[in-house]
């Protein structure tokens, strides 16, 4: 088991400005973390795969980074939609969510 | 368009059993493994089960083996989860999802369906 660890817990921003979430594993996974993003009442949406690459149909603000045991996900200028929960996942394990807020 | 379509939850006493269905369209069943994933009120998301294409192996969270088993009809394409020996600690929304990759990424997701145990 890997357990991931996401930082900060909550993230409060404006519409315009950059996030970065943070996805720390126990140890090395190589490049194989997943991001995924979950608004109220609805299934989690992949985001980003292999650390680095966008899903089909995710806008190009979104971006992924790091390999071993740091990863981050970036969201370049924040929109509107994109205020929800942000999960990193390595094959079964899943960290505990940032809530990216309106602030 | 892909979809999975989750069925069969409801209020069950703990102890009780119940079987979800997840039944799928708009892409080859049988290339995929498939997975439930569920997520407790307010909190994270845990993956349960997941199941090869041709169903020659699963896998199960620690949580729930020996009470639950994941199954699947290649010529329905349907995914089912049978639930036993339910507990309070089992009262979640469960997903399933259709995995792609050496690393069970999850591409496609259904809209849940609710799962909760209590007297």
């Amino acid at each position: 088991e890997i357990v991931l660890t996401q930082s900060p817990g909550t993230l409060s921003l404006s519409p315009g400005e950059r996030a970065t979430l943070s996805c720390r594993a126990s140890r090395s996974v190589g490049i194989y973390l997943a991001w995924y993003q979950q608004k109220p009442g609805q299934a989690p949406r992949l985001l980003i795969y292999d650390a680095s690459n966008r899903a089909t149909g995710i806008p190009a603000r979104f971006s992924g980074s790091g390999s071993g045991t740091d990863f981050t996900l970036t969201i370049s200028s924040l929109e509107p939609e994109d205020f929800a929960v942000y999960y990193c996942q390595q094959r079964r394990d899943f960290g505990q969510g940032t809530r990216l807020e309106l602030k | 368009d892909v979809q999975l379509v989750e069925s069969g939850g409801g209020l069950v006493q703990p102890g009780g059993s119940l079987r979800l269905s997840c039944i799928t369209s708009g892409f080859t069943f049988t290339k995929y493994w498939l997975a439930w994933v569920r997520q407790t009120p307010g909190k994270g998301l845990e993956w349960v089960a997941n199941m090869a294409e041709d169903r020659s192996v699963a896998y199960y969270a620690d949580s729930v083996k020996g009470r639950f088993t994941i199954s699947r009809d290649n010529v329905e394409s349907s995914l089912h989860l049978q639930m036993n020996s339910l507990r309070a600690e089992d009262t979640a929304v469960y997903y399933c999802a259709r995995v792609w990759g050496s690393y069970d990424y999850m591409t496609h997701w259904g809209q849940g369906t609710l799962v909760t145990v209590s007297s």
